[in-house]
């Protein structure tokens, strides 16, 4: 079945520095792919997200390509800030049956001043 | 403005009681969904409903009902054959289609003592 992989975390940064937040998937046809980012005690909020092989979503700094033939949508920032600490959600939408999201487990980040 | 509201934000029950956690929305969406986040973990689907009256199980469904009588609507009740109900729910609602991702609502903790 479909699946998302994420890079295991804690991440922790400092700031200005740059980040990647890896995630691969596994999936049958062509699906869209998100990141979503959930602050604490809160609800996902999404980032970005991109629907088509080549496609490159961004959003507030953040980017991620669409890479078909390595099945990956990585998540990077060139500089981040404190404000961004936070927990990031790959999902990647699915086409057949009920269209689900289907989640990855999470990536928490954590930036230093 | 448009989204969903959940209520209440922090729930207390005692063990062996049913309890049903709220969820509107205004975006006339047609899908809503019911995850559960444990601490340091990801998403669990627990129930999901494409349509009004209609409603599929998740991965986790078992201790847990719902019900879709409104397009606005889809409570989820947490009985108590749930055997470890203490988490973070949360509610989520889509137009149909996997382009789109989800709206979330920021979410119900419920711990049961």
């Amino acid at each position: 079945g479909n699946s998302v992989t994420q890079m295991e975390g804690p991440v922790t940064l400092s700031e200005e520095a740059f980040l990647t937040i890896n995630c691969t998937y596994t999936a049958t046809g062509y699906p869209s792919l998100f990141w979503y980012v959930q602050y604490p005690g809160e609800g996902l909020q999404l980032l970005l997200k991109a629907t088509k092989a080549d496609d490159k979503g961004s959003n507030k700094g953040f980017e991620a390509t669409y890479r078909k033939e390595t099945t990956s949508f990585h998540l990077e920032k060139g500089s981040v800030q404190v404000s961004d600490s936070a927990v990031y959600f790959c999902a990647l939408g699915e086409i057949q049956g009920a269209q689900k999201l289907v989640f990855g487990q999470g990536t928490r980040l954590t930036i230093n001043p | 403005d448009g989204g969903i509201t959940q209520s209440p934000k922090y729930l207390f029950r005692k063990e062996g009681q049913n309890v049903t956690l709220s969820c509107e929305q205004n975006l006339n969406h047609d899908a809503m969904y019911w995850y559960r986040q444990d601490p340091g973990q990801g998403l669990r689907l627990i129930y999901y409903s494409q349509i009004v009256n209609d409603f599929q199980k998740g991965d986790i469904a078992e201790g847990y009902s719902v019900s879709r009588e409104k397009k606005e609507s889809f409570p989820l009740t947490v009985t108590s054959a749930q055997k470890n109900p203490t988490a973070f729910y949360l509610c989520a609602s889509s137009v149909t289609g996997t382009a789109y991702g989800y709206t979330f609502g920021s979410g119900t903790r419920l711990t049961v003592v």
